[in-house]
């Protein structure tokens, strides 16, 4: 079965400071994985994907993500926060074959001045 | 674009009553509907996945009597839930994929309703 681990609760950067956001996968073969970005009280947005192909991902919002199959990771950044990021962060996996989406538990960004 | 709505956004109900809750693709057919609950500060959990024109497929725990689940087109999926207690109070979230291929696997998200029983 597959699982996600998304390690950090709750990170707080300074707005225009870098981002990572840490999410470690178990799948025993190519998975595909996603992050998706939630504000209070609202749906999931995509930011971003990866099937296959060029391990670097970029996605809206100027979010990027690296998949390293090595260390089953594939960990969100960006470069420079701003305050209309913070809100909750999902890393997920799902597999050909298996419709379904694995969720993390969830990381919660907060932004400072 | 690929936009999910729900209806309603928030909705109180008394204990014993039923309510339901609409799951519409705006601008693409989706094949499949998934139907998710969150508590707070929690992630999302899968309830059932549903097919146009067939039966739900219920994730284990989750009581198929009691969330009833509807896809009767394919632009939208219904969830019911009956006999509603201050235990179901949660946030009930709809996503739809757009087909089967592997290109079309994400889900797009609806914004989510937020139901309390009381």
């Amino acid at each position: 079965a597959q699982s996600v681990t998304q390690p950090d609760i709750h990170i707080t950067v300074s707005e225009g400071a870098s981002l990572e956001l840490r999410c470690n996968y178990s799948y025993g073969a190519t998975p595909y994985l996603f992050w998706y970005v939630q504000s209070p009280g609202q749906g999931l947005q995509l930011l971003l994907k990866y099937f296959s192909g060029d391990t670097l991902v970029q996605g809206i919002k100027g979010f990027e993500a690296e998949f390293k199959r090595s260390q089953s990771s594939f960990n969100l950044r960006k470069p420079s926060v701003h305050w209309s990021d913070a809100a909750e962060y999902f890393c997920a996996v799902g597999a050909q074959g298996n419709e379904k989406l694995t969720f993390g538990t969830g990381t919660r960004l907060t932004i400072i001045p | 674009g690929a936009v999910v709505s729900q209806h309603p956004s928030r909705v109180i109900c008394k204990s014993g009553t039923s309510v339901k809750i609409e799951c519409r693709s705006l601008d693409f057919q989706a094949t499949t509907m998934f139907w998710y609950r969150q508590f707070p500060k929690q992630s999302l959990m899968l309830m059932a996945t549903s097919n146009e024109g067939s039966k739900a497929t219920y994730e284990q725990g989750v009581e198929k009597d009691k969330f009833l689940i509807n896809h009767a087109s394919l632009t939208l999926s219904t969830l019911t839930v009956t006999s509603a207690h201050p235990e179901d109070s949660s946030f009930y979230i709809c996503s739809a994929r757009k087909g089967t291929a592997s290109d079309t696997y994400e889900q797009y998200f609806g914004p989510g309703t937020r139901l309390t029983v009381t």
